[in-house]
């Protein structure tokens, strides 16, 4: 399996613009998170999807942030309007179970200026 | 609220040294405890997992241990090598409802020098 598939890669974007990141999980995962990593906070738990349904978005900083899953295959964060202080390494991770390993994809580092 | 908290933030040895990575969180209720690896521009790999009834795990070089009811978490390096070279990031997760929660802590940055 190619592990968590993320992209783009690498983003920037000015300040005002949407930001649409992806995550493609292991095949097979039925619990899908999206994490946020910045210097000051450490990485933090943003969105965590159960079979495609969202369980818990109290991670989610505003309502700028908006987070979909169509299918077992496909997940989306959205960032509307962008702002500087979103500018971190999100990354992707998805598990088995809710409580097995979670296996993380390798980031989208995204600036915004 | 969980916190955790890895020292040193940082740590620098010679190869070949035999060295301890501690990580401290606030409440003691958690489910499992894990120790990842994370590499420069990549993510994060678990290394480690131990179970809340459980007292430490080995893989290879590395051991950690558990010791719930004074909220503290070592990794044991030994015979370290350039290669181990990283950051390792500590995090628990919640026993309860919320017990597909990892709360990290903010990592220690190893260099192990040739």
């Amino acid at each position: 399996d190619a592990g968590v598939i993320q992209s783009p890669r690498h983003e920037v974007t000015e300040m005002g613009q949407e930001v649409t990141l992806r995550c493609k999980p292991i095949s097979g995962h039925n619990s899908l998170f999206w994490y946020r990593q910045t210097m000051m906070r450490g990485l933090e738990l943003l969105i965590y999807f159960n079979n495609n349904v969202p369980i818990d978005d109290s991670g989610m900083p505003e309502d700028r942030f908006s987070a979909k899953m169509p299918n077992a295959s496909f997940s989306t964060l959205k960032i509307q309007p962008s702002e500087p202080r979103d500018s971190a390494v999100y990354f992707c991770a998805s598990s088995f179970r809710r409580l097995e390993t979670q296996y993380f994809g390798p980031g989208t580092r995204l600036l915004v200026l | 609220k969980q916190e955790v908290t890895q020292i040193p933030a940082a740590l620098s040895v010679p190869e070949g040294e035999n060295l301890v990575l501690n990580c401290s969180f606030t409440d003691s209720a958690i489910y499992n405890l894990q120790w990842f690896r994370q590499d420069p521009g990549k993510g994060l790999t678990s290394l480690l997992l131990i179970q809340s009834s459980q007292r430490e795990q080995t893989s290879g070089r590395l051991n950690a241990s558990l010791d719930k009811s004074s909220g503290r978490s070592t990794l044991y390096i030994a015979a370290s090598q350039p290669g181990d070279s990283a950051t390792y990031l500590c995090a628990v997760t919640e026993s309860g409802g919320s017990n597909y929660k990892l709360t990290f802590g903010k990592g220690t940055l190893l260099t192990v020098n040739p």
